[in-house]
This record gives C-alpha cells, structure tokens and sequence, in this order.
C-alpha cells in the first residue's frame, strides 16, 4: 500500500533560523499539497505542486517537488513566532491523505 | 462568504452513546469530506460526498455514517461511541471533489468520549 513519511516529527528552532520539513512517499505521485495547522486551529491549505522539480515561493516559505515525484520539501527562511504550528504534506493517492505533520515550535 | 461551518464546536458523550456532527460547506461547494484528527497526529480521512453520493470511504467501522443533503450540508454520525473516538472531527469542502483540490476546513467539532 502507499507509504508516506513525514520527517522531522518535531522541530524546535531559535527565531531567525531556518526549518525544513520532508515528505517521503514509496510511490510515485500526481499532485501534493501542504497545508499548516496552528496550535488549537484547523488545516489551512497553502500550496499545491504538480509538475515533476516544481519549485514554487511564498514569501519566506519555499516549496519543491521532487524530480521523481516521490518527494516534497517545505522550507522555511529566518523562521519567526507566526510559523509556530504543525505542517502538513497530502499527496495525492487518488485518495485523500495526509502525513503525520512536523510540528514546529520557534523561540523568540 | 462564510467558510465553513461545523457544529457543534464541542461535545461530550458517554460510551454506548450516539453522536451527530454536522458540516455546511462554502457556498458553492459542493463535496464535503470528514475526517478524525486524533491529538498529536494528521487528520485521517473517513468520507468523502459528492453530489449526495458517497465517493470515498477511509478505513473505520460501520459505527461511522455520513450523508449529503440536498443543500451540500452534511452529517457525520458516530454510533455506540467508544473512548478512542475522542478526536477533533473536521469537515472540508471542495469545488468538485478531486483530490487535486484545495480543501478548506472548518473549524472542527471536539468530540470527548467520557
């Protein structure tokens, strides 16, 4: 069956610092998307990627997909208090699904 | 626009009991799916409607149903409740369904299993 890994399970960093969270699937896929969850709130989508080494930016926030399309990156600059909260991957299975989440804490 | 809604916001129940949790999706939208978000993990999907039609079902009992009204609305129903059904039950809506489309959640129902 599909098999998706979510890596880091936590993270703690110092304001300022950079973050990266990965997403590792055993098979190939058509689409994933990100989303974030803050503390006590509900999934908030912001980015999907499709194409195969898609890169794509918001702000501080940095997107990729693999060129094999089995993996997926979120990678956050000079992270600050706001980016607090756990961050999702969903690829897409023909299914809806979603990984484990890294849970980000930053200190100020 | 409202996004979406989900009522009630928090819920306690006994084991053996029944639970009903309702979703209104965006305006527009007319697929809801639901999941159960247990502390500390992802949200694991349990239905998806589209059209008043079931098109995905995730891998819990029969204990859990759901419908699509007419309006997009829909209903989760939990019967015979058991203290691991204590989660945050979120409802998402979609345009049409695909899996490649933005879900927008609600805010969820906190459902304690006592």
């Amino acid at each position: 069956g599909q098999q998706v890994m979510q890596i880091p399970q936590y993270q703690h960093v110092q304001e300022g610092e950079d973050f990266t969270t990965y997403c590792n699937s055993s098979t190939t896929l058509s689409n994933i998307q990100w989303y974030k969850q803050r503390p006590g709130g509900h999934p908030v989508f912001l980015i999907q990627l499709v194409k195969s080494g898609e890169v794509k930016k918001q702000k501080r926030l940095t997107f990729q997909f693999g060129e094999a399309k089995k993996n997926s990156s979120l990678h956050i600059t000079a992270t600050q208090t706001t980016d607090v909260g756990t961050y999702f991957c969903a690829p897409n299975f023909n299914k809806f699904y979603f990984g484990s989440g890294t849970k980000l804490n930053v200190k100020p | 626009d409202a996004g979406v809604t989900q009522s009630p916001t928090h819920l306690i129940k006994t084991r053996g009991q029944q639970v009903t949790l309702r979703c209104s999706p965006i305006s527009g939208h007319k697929s809801v799916s639901w999941y159960q978000q247990v502390l500390g993990q992802g949200p694991q999907f349990i239905f998806q409607y589209y059209e008043k039609e079931e098109r995905g079902r995730g891998n819990f009992p029969d204990r859990f149903s759901a419908r699509q009204f007419p309006n997009y609305s829909s209903e989760l129903n939990v019967n015979a409740l058991l203290l691991g059904d204590s989660a945050l039950y979120l409802c998402a809506s979609t345009y049409s369904g695909g899996a490649p489309d933005t879900q927008y959640f609600g805010p969820g129902t906190r459902l304690t299993v006592l």
